[in-house]
């Protein structure tokens, strides 16, 4: 799996976008880019992935860059309950077996 | 549909005890994952199963050993708890379907080994 780098952590106003940035400039041409938060000390969630179009679904909207090299992920109007860990991950999507790494993640914090 | 389930919640363990964490998933998924977190750190994968009936080592397997029971059930034993092993221990299993490959975690399992 290629590797992703992330801040560590944001602030965000409650209400206002989040935008929640990701490198990952060794991506490869099968590997999707996924997203997944963890709520303190639950196990982690799924957000969206996506592979070069841009996606929305009911949680979030996500952007790659037309090289692919990076992504952020829009939370469009964040809630204090979007206060979490956001992990960024690159991973090929066919096949049963997925060897996942997920990183430290960015830490959101959404501020009242 | 429970999802992953993930037994006991909680557990403490003197150094050299024994336990197995228990993990069972409803959802048919062929894959099944253990992984710990640390505090402030990401998760590491400690064992996975790809299928029924096979098993690997993922980034930190020392100390651990794992069973694949059934489609269902995938089990974490620790033979000799040691400090080190305090952490939180997801399960999660993984569905794929076409370009979709989403992993379902479990509640966790925080052990404290003193």
């Amino acid at each position: 799996d290629a590797k992703t780098t992330q801040p560590t952590s944001m602030d965000c106003a409650e209400g206002r976008a989040a935008n929640l940035p990701c490198n990952h400039s060794t991506i490869s041409g099968n590997e999707y880019v996924y997203w997944y938060r963890q709520i303190h000390s639950q196990g982690p969630q799924y957000i969206i992935h996506g592979l070069k179009n841009n996606e929305t679904n009911e949680m979030a909207s996500l952007i790659i860059t037309e090289d692919r090299k990076s992504s952020t992920l829009i939370l469009p109007h964040a809630t204090l309950r979007d206060t979490a860990v956001y992990y960024c991950i690159v991973r090929v999507a066919s096949g049963g077996y997925q060897k996942v790494t997920f990183g430290t993640g960015t830490k959101l914090q959404v501020i009242p | 549909n429970a999802g992953v389930t993930q037994t006991p919640k909680f557990q403490v363990l003197k150094t050299g005890q024994s336990m197995t964490l228990q993990c069972a998933q409803d959802m048919n998924h062929n894959s099944m994952y253990w992984y710990r977190q640390d505090p402030g750190m990401g998760l590491r994968l400690i064992y996975y199963s790809a299928s029924e009936g096979t098993t690997d080592k993922g980034e930190v397997p020392n100390g651990y050993n794992v069973s694949r029971l059934n489609k269902r059930e995938f089990s974490l034993r620790l033979e000799s708890a040691a400090p080190s092993q305090t952490s939180v221990y997801f399960c999660a299993s993984t569905i794929t379907s076409g370009t979709y490959n989403e992993q379902f975690f479990g509640p966790g399992t925080r052990l404290t080994v003193l």
